[in-house]
């Protein structure tokens, strides 16, 4: 059980183009998810938290009009980075928080941007 | 602020020695500590938490809120514990509960 998908696992893109994830909570509801960003060999940097219904919260120094993110649906929360560029490229992972306020995380998406 | 701190960035034990992965935290409040896994590969995922006071796969941690530490512990390493091993503190912050975590310390066991 507790099981958060994402979709895609990988994408390659263009500078100047927009790409959208998608974190999936496949078996239980959540009413908040989390999006972080991940720089190789380092730890996980929050960037906003979810809810559903409700405009997501950004972390200081993140750029809520480059990361939208969307939390239409109690299973689906969106992370779209818009107009990419090459400093963008990174791994992003989301969590939704299940029983007992624990996060669940999904298995990330790194996303390179040429 | 709530910050955690992991020390070590690389721990490299032999198979069947003890391994002690070492935490620890700053927060005002009362916080809630987690030790997360993350397998070669695979997703992050949640080891144990402090609230729960079990051994999950060997391992234990045990709150001390007098030296704000939260070490993982295990008696015997096994060669599958090698991962990369996040400690983790929840905490309100920015109205919510957030999870902060340490940088991390990449556990290697060695046969």
């Amino acid at each position: 059980g507790a099981v958060v998908s994402q979709h895609p696992s990988w994408v390659i893109c263009k500078s100047g183009t927009s790409v959208k994830i998608e974190c999936r909570s496949l078996d239980f509801q959540a009413t908040t998810m989390f999006w972080y960003r991940q720089f190789p060999k380092q730890s996980l940097m929050l960037m906003a938290t979810s809810n559903e219904g409700s405009k997501a919260t950004y972390e200081q120094g993140v750029e809520k009009d480059k990361f939208l993110i969307n939390h239409a649906s109690l299973t689906l929360s969106t992370l779209t980075v818009t107009s990419a560029h090459p400093e963008d490229s990174s791994f992003y992972i989301c969590s939704a928080v299940g029983f007992q306020e624990t996060q669940y995380f999904g298995p990330g998406t790194r996303l390179l941007v040429l | 602020a709530q910050r955690v701190t992991q020390p070590e960035k690389l721990l490299s034990v032999f198979k069947g020695a003890p391994v002690e992965l070492k935490c620890n935290y700053s927060y005002s409040g009362s916080p809630e500590l987690f030790w997360y896994v993350q397998y070669s590969r695979q997703r992050l995922q949640l080891l144990l938490r402090h609230i729960s006071r079990e051994s999950i796969k060997g391992f234990t941690a045990d709150l001390n809120k007098g030296e704000t530490s939260f070490h993982l512990k295990k008696p015997f390493a096994q060669e599958e514990d090698s991962a990369m091993y996040y400690c983790a503190l929840s905490g309100y912050a920015g109205g919510g509960n957030k999870l902060t975590f340490g940088t991390g310390t990449q556990l290697k066991v060695e046969l």
